[in-house]
């Protein structure tokens, strides 16, 4: 019984391209989130969506666009790729308090070449 | 800036000894402080949370929490070479925003 989960879990792709990191939690929480872990391990929050609201939205480049279809389910499309959004990329999903009680995904490593 | 502050380490203690893991953090607002324990390659999980001035025990582990001093900790007794992971500290800010640490690295040595 899966969580959290998110496809694909390795993504390698070229400079320019676009991808797309598809999550899906089976909880029943209403809260779902996209953390970036770099290279030197610091997690760091990206967007926060609530019952399909985007709740936060970090400082973060245009070029990425979450999506929350539905309370269950939250993408994260990229454009535009560059060397420096190489990084595990972590769906996580919470209930309402205290929110930092948080389920994480698998990762999904993404390598821009 | 809201920040959580770590020391990254890494820690070596021997095993069965007590590992001390210690956390600063910015925000005076902030009003719950959790732990995550990551191994390599794998993702974090919540090992335990605390948000009353204090101590909390769960099994070996005790989370402190000193509100004036801004200051959280993470104590592991007779650690074990299983315990050997990074352990992330996170403080709930508000409006469902979570920020971690930078993490510790902990080596337990058999």
């Amino acid at each position: 019984d899966t969580a959290v989960s998110q496809t694909p879990k390795y993504l390698v792709t070229q400079m320019g391209n676009d991808k797309s990191i598809k999550c899906e939690q089976n909880l029943g929480h209403d809260t779902m989130y996209w953390y970036k872990q770099d290279s030197k391990k610091f997690l760091k929050i990206m967007f926060s969506y609530n019952n399909k609201e985007l709740i936060i939205n970090e400082t973060v480049p245009n070029r990425f666009s979450p999506k929350s279809p539905d309370k269950a389910h939250l993408n994260l499309h990229i454009n535009s790729l560059e060397l420096g959004d190489s990084a595990v990329y972590f769906c996580a999903s919470s209930q309402d308090a205290p929110a930092g009680v948080l389920d994480f995904g698998p990762g999904t490593r993404l390598t821009v070449t | 800036q809201k920040e959580v502050e770590q020391n990254s380490g890494p820690l070596s203690v021997p095993e069965g000894a007590i590992a001390s893991l210690n956390c600063t953090y910015s925000d005076r607002g902030s009003q719950s402080f959790f732990w995550y324990r990551q191994y390599s390659g794998k993702s974090p999980e919540l090992i335990m949370f605390i948000y009353s001035n204090g101590d909390k025990e769960d099994g070996r582990f005790t989370a402190q929490l000193n509100k004036a001093s801004q200051y959280v900790s993470l104590l592991i007794r007779d650690s074990q070479p299983s315990d050997s992971a990074t352990y992330l500290c996170a403080a709930d800010t508000g409006g469902f925003k979570t920020i971690f640490g930078a993490g510790t690295r902990l080596f337990v040595k058999a």
